[in-house]
């Protein structure tokens, strides 16, 4: 059966640097991926949405990309501030599924 | 325009009684999803309903666990004889078209079930 993994389940970095977090998959590739951000004690909020078709997309400080050769989607926030400290969430779909299937989550520490 | 509402935000039972959680979608929103997060868990998918049809409840325990999305009103997840297992948050959210027309999902604050 499908699976999907976040790596890390912490990371911790510098202010003005790049958080780099991965979401990996196993088996058919998804038919798009989802990356959360949730807060403690909060809903997850949408980020951004990558389809199979589509290697990269970008909003403000934000770019996700998609390897389907690596299976794959990697998430990077540029310039991390220590506001971007929360748990990020990959999820993805496959073609004609109702339900989104998420990871584990990746818990990212900004430091000033 | 108000985001996904769901209430109440925290809810304790013992064991045994039932708990029902409420879910308003956003406005214009006819598709509505259940997850549950358990501590240190992933966010699990449980159900998704449309307006009076449950479309996919792969995701529902067997028992004791049932939704349903009326005509008029919030979507409901009701747990029968809740045990300590149940505790966890759970969380709904709702879409403009299905998950599986690349829509993304706008998620509630979610429900804090405590079973003691």
């Amino acid at each position: 059966s499908q699976k999907i993994e976040q790596n890390s389940e912490a990371l911790n970095i510098q202010e003005g640097k790049t958080a780099t977090l991965t979401c990996n998959y196993t088996n058919y590739s998804p038919a798009y991926l989802q990356w959360y951000r949730q807060d403690p004690g909060r809903g997850p909020v949408f980020l951004l949405l990558i389809r199979e078709n589509e290697k990269e997309k970008r909003k403000e400080r934000l770019k996700v990309t998609f390897d389907t050769t690596l299976k794959q989607s990697l998430f990077h926030i540029t310039a991390s501030q220590p506001a971007d400290s929360a748990t990020y969430l990959c999820g993805y779909s496959g073609a004609g599924s109702y339900q989104l299937t998420f990871g584990k989550g990746t818990k990212l520490s900004v430091i000033p | 325009n108000a985001g996904v509402m769901q209430n109440p935000r925290h809810l304790v039972r013992r064991r045994g009684q039932e708990a029902r959680l409420r879910c308003s979608p956003m406005k214009g929103h006819s598709h509505v999803y259940w997850y549950r997060q358990l501590p240190e868990e992933g966010l699990k998918f449980m159900v998704y309903l449309q307006k009076e049809n449950i479309i996919d409840e792969s995701g529902m325990p067997k028992e004791r666990f049932s939704a349903e999305f009326p005509k008029e009103g919030p979507s409901i997840l009701r747990i029968q004889q809740v045990v300590r297992g149940d505790s966890a948050a759970y969380f709904c959210a709702s879409s403009l078209a299905p998950v599986s027309s690349y829509n993304e999902q706008f998620f509630g604050p979610g429900t804090r079930l405590t079973v003691l």
